[in-house]
């Protein structure tokens, strides 16, 4: 199984929707982080959470919002999807010392129409 | 100016060609430097990570960072198909803010 699963890998869905997608790590890693990449515009951070009671914005939360559940689970929500979120979003977890690399999901298509 | 520039490419190069993939960036508090491989449909995973400057070599990649001119480089030698993917660097300041910044990635093709 994969250290950082994260469900459902494809989803279309409409304007306006509320739509939910869910990240569970086996890493034992404290910090999750939800990350969107755009084609032309890299990586951008959404969410970062460094433990269950702790959640931080990142660079581009307008839209989102974001529950840690458990040490292993982190999920991000759309609570009213427009199509500009349509992108692929990455999971990603770290130990949060030393270099503190990150560890991402295999990631989730998203398409609202 | 933009903390981290990288070229996006693509880089198209016969297999066996040594391949020469860098990043520039702005921000002189930056003290790790990674590399991130990401295969179609796949997340990014970890290729190497250098802590301030210096070079670090790993079977056929070699990352070499050069903070006093603020430029990364990833070397590929003897390239091969299996490195068709799209390389991301990304650096971090150490300590303070968690954030780590992003190149936009080089989409690299190895032609057999």
């Amino acid at each position: 199984d994969a250290d950082v699963t994260q469900t459902p890998r494809n989803r279309i869905t409409k304007t306006g929707k509320r739509i939910m997608l869910e990240c569970s790590q086996t890493k034992g890693h404290d910090r999750m982080y939800w990350y969107r990449q755009d084609p032309g515009l890299g990586l951008r951070l959404i969410y970062y959470s460094f433990d269950v009671k702790d959640i931080n914005k990142g660079e581009i939360s307008d839209g989102y919002s974001v529950s840690r559940q458990a040490q292993a689970k982190f999920s991000l929500s759309l609570e009213s999807a427009i199509p500009n979120q349509t992108a692929l979003y990455f999971c990603a977890t770290s130990r949060g010392y030393g270099a503190n690399v990150l560890t991402f999901g295999a990631g989730s298509r998203l398409t609202v129409l | 100016q933009k903390e981290v520039e990288q070229d996006p490419g693509p880089l198209s190069v016969p297999e066996g060609a040594i391949v020469s993939l860098n990043c520039t960036y702005s921000n002189s508090a930056f003290q790790y430097f990674m590399w991130y491989r990401q295969y179609s449909r796949k997340g990014p995973e970890l290729l190497m990570y250098t802590y301030s400057s210096g070079n670090k070599e790993d079977g056929r990649f070699t990352a070499q960072v050069d903070k006093s001119s603020k430029y990364i480089s990833l070397f590929i030698r003897d390239s091969q198909p299996s490195d068709s993917a799209t390389y991301l660097c990304a650096m971090r300041r150490q300590g303070g803010s968690e954030k780590l910044v992003f190149g936009k990635g080089t989409k690299l093709t190895v032609n057999p």
